[in-house]
């Protein structure tokens, strides 16, 4: 399953939201679609499983939807540290990233 | 604490061999399963092996297998990867994660900080 995120790259300011989009070329069954968030210099912390449910200790801010071949990631009301790199990727079977998505600063 | 520290990265020439290690702590690491994730420079993740809990089970990416061998040691919570044949494609750093699950769920819960390996003449 090839995964394609959008956009590349998202210019907001803090306090506003940010949408970002994964399409998947073939459906996801069981919704297995998870979101990744990287900053610079660091691995990768799981925000998002199963599309909707949030990781341990993730803030309400952050939230996932979507099923089949589009899956949307919402981040309400930017902070600043949550400018960085968002990764889709589907567990239904093997393990498939999209491109990634950057969050900067506008 | 979950802790997962990767080891063994280095400048290593195309052609050559190299191992890397993964000392997990923090968890009873003989209940899941894990793989390992790669990064080149600047590029995006690229999910490279996973592994078992009992190691019974091994699961490569087209663009490494026969070339890597993933493995693990639950007596001593360690898991590995022996990279063989390198070419410059190999350049990344790897990072050893662990999975929600035995077997057959990829998605990865904790991380470790990663290794570089870096391919070149």
């Amino acid at each position: 399953i090839v995964l394609t995120q959008s956009p590349a790259t998202l210019s907001l300011s803090p306090g506003e939201r940010a949408t970002l989009s994964c399409g998947a070329s073939q459906s996801v069954s069981r919704s297995y679609l998870a979101w990744y968030q990287q900053k610079p210099g660091l691995a990768p912390r799981l925000l998002i499983f199963d599309a909707s449910s949030r990781a341990t200790g993730i803030p309400d801010r952050f939230s996932g939807s979507g099923s089949g071949t589009d899956f949307t990631l919402t981040i309400n009301r930017l902070e600043p540290e949550d400018f960085a790199v968002y990764y889709c990727q589907q567990y239904d079977g093997s393990a498939t990233f999209g491109q990634g998505t950057k969050v900067e600063i506008k | 604490e979950v802790q997962l520290l990767e080891s063994g990265g280095d400048l290593v020439q195309p052609g050559g061999s190299l191992r890397l290690s993964c000392a997990a702590s923090g968890f009873t690491f003989s209940n899941y399963a894990m793989s390992w994730v790669r990064q080149a420079p600047g590029k995006g993740l690229e999910w490279v092996s996973g592994i078992s809990d009992n190691g019974g089970g091994t699961f490569y990416a087209d663009s490494v297998k026969g070339r890597f061998t993933i493995s693990r040691d639950n007596s001593k919570n360690m898991l590995y990867l022996e990279m063989d044949i390198l070419r410059a494609e190999d350049t990344a750093i790897y990072y050893c994660a662990k999975e929600i699950g035995k077997l057959g769920t990829p998605l990865f819960d904790y991380w470790g900080q990663g290794t570089l390996v870096t391919v070149s003449s």
